[in-house]
């Protein structure tokens, strides 16, 4: 089955600058990947996806690449503010088939001010 | 998107007892899974709520310990049954259908004492 394999664990940032989180996965089926963020006390929120035939994806602040080939994709922010300190979880799926969503083991970000 | 309502938002249970998770979302969906987050965890997927039949659940997870139904296109429970601490998790309920995204409910956080 898939395995979702997330780093770093940890990422602290200076406010305005950039960070990336990358994650893996093994399944060369798998044709989504969505990122969420984890508040405290809360539920995941979607804030990017992205589906095997596209490469790239930007939203503001918050881009997602994905290599096929290599079977890895990568969440960028740019210009870190401290709101989104959080836990940031990829996941990875064979969508339009099972949609059951396979995660990472979570990289939690602090963004210093 | 798809906006998911859980009850209750948190409980606090002794151990022996069980308890019944509501999951109720605003549009008929295709897909709705449960999915458990234990303490500092990333998200498990314990099954898919299947409806009108039985759950289809995952490794490490079964029926006597989780039922689920799913009457409907837009409601589902997860019962936590025989509670012990090791139970003490958020539950997650989920959504997914063709031509959408994966959007989760806030959760519900179980303490088992």
């Amino acid at each position: 089955g898939e395995n979702v394999e997330q780093h770093p664990s940890t990422l602290s940032v200076q406010e305005g600058d950039s960070a990336v989180i990358k994650c893996t996965y093994s399944d060369s089926a798998s044709n989504y990947f969505p990122w969420y963020k984890q508040e405290l006390g809360k539920g995941p929120q979607l804030i990017i996806d992205i589906r095997s035939n596209v490469g790239e994806k930007k939203d503001q602040r918050i881009a997602v690449t994905l290599n096929k080939t290599a079977k890895h994709f990568s969440l960028h922010i740019t210009e870190t503010q401290p709101e989104d300190s959080a836990v940031y979880f990829c996941a990875a799926s064979i969508w339009d088939s099972s949609y059951k969503l396979i995660f990472g083991s979570g990289t939690r970000l602090l963004v210093r001010p | 998107s798809a906006v998911i309502s859980q009850k209750p938002s948190r409980d606090i249970c002794q151990r022996g007892t069980s308890l019944t998770i509501q999951c109720q979302v605003d549009s008929q969906v295709t897909m709705m899974f449960w999915y458990r987050q234990q303490p500092g965890q990333s998200l498990t997927l314990i099954a898919t709520a299947n409806q009108g039949s039985e759950a289809t659940y995952e490794s490490g997870f079964v029926i006597d310990k989780f039922p689920i139904s799913r009457p409907n296109l837009t409601f589902s429970t997860l019962t936590v049954s025989n509670m012990s601490p090791e139970d003490s998790s958020i539950y997650l309920c989920s959504v997914g259908a063709a031509n959408t995204e994966a959007f989760f409910g806030q959760g519900t956080r179980l303490t088992v004492v």
